[in-house]
């Protein structure tokens, strides 16, 4: 199975100021199509999850702009350039690229 | 608008069964391939199971291999899962999510709000 890897587990941040979390995969997530299937959702607390981000770096509708995703093969970022207060909860990221489906352990952001 | 609303989780036995629903309306549901995630308590995410949007395709994670069945009823917009012979470490909320295409896994992009299911004696 691939192992999604995110750190860090905790991210105190200062409203205002950016912040970045890391998904990184045991294997390439290049699929034999030649796209990346690594998807990014934000869980606030007592919420269902919601998409972000998918095939690395396209913002789902709605989505601020402030939240942009990168990274190719194996390592993989979701930086968010100014925190708001509503940006607070888990942050996952997703491998659709092989059997099984595979989600980071999450990223907890809090405020500061 | 899409809309996904899970039904039948409850409280049960361990080794016993439950059935959860999900009904779907706001987009043409046999177009688009289906997953169901569960979070337990305090836990991340993990995927369960996976449908394509023609039901002739169907994935499961080992843990539910063999006890869990993914399945659809197009005519009814309405994704099921068969959970038998039920442990302890199944309690969690159960999601429904609607994938990009019939059979595109693995993107994710609606979920329900969930349905509660919890294995206990």
């Amino acid at each position: 199975d691939v192992v999604m890897t995110q750190s860090p587990l905790s991210l105190p941040v200062t409203l205002g100021q950016p912040a970045s979390i890391s998904c990184r995969s045991s294997q390439s997530l290049v699929f034999s199509d030649g796209n990346t299937y690594l998807s990014w959702f934000q869980q606030r607390p007592g919420q269902s999850p919601r998409r972000l981000i998918y095939k690395v770096s396209n913002r789902d509708s709605g989505v601020p702009d402030r939240f942009s995703g990168s990274g190719s093969g194996t390592d993989f970022t979701l930086k968010i350039s100014r925190v708001e207060a509503e940006d607070v909860g888990v942050y996952y990221c997703l491998q659709g690229t092989h059997w099984p489906l595979t989600f980071g352990g999450g990223t907890k952001v809090e405020i500061k | 608008e899409v809309r996904l609303l899970e039904s039948g989780g409850a409280l049960v036995q361990p080794g016993g069964s439950l059935r959860l629903s999900c009904a779907a309306s706001g987009f043409t549901f046999s177009n688009y391939a289906m997953a169901w995630v569960r979070q337990a308590p305090g836990k991340g995410l993990e995927w369960v199971s996976s449908i394509s949007g023609g039901g002739d395709g169907t994935y499961h994670a080992d843990s539910v291999k063999g006890r869990f069945t993914i399945s659809r009823e197009n005519s009814k917009n309405t994704l099921y899962l068969r959970m038998n012979s039920l442990r302890g470490d199944d309690t969690a909320v159960y999601y429904c999510v609607k994938e990009g295409g019939s059979s595109s896994f693995g993107g994710m992009g609606v979920w329900g709000r969930g349905t509660t299911v919890t294995v206990s004696s």
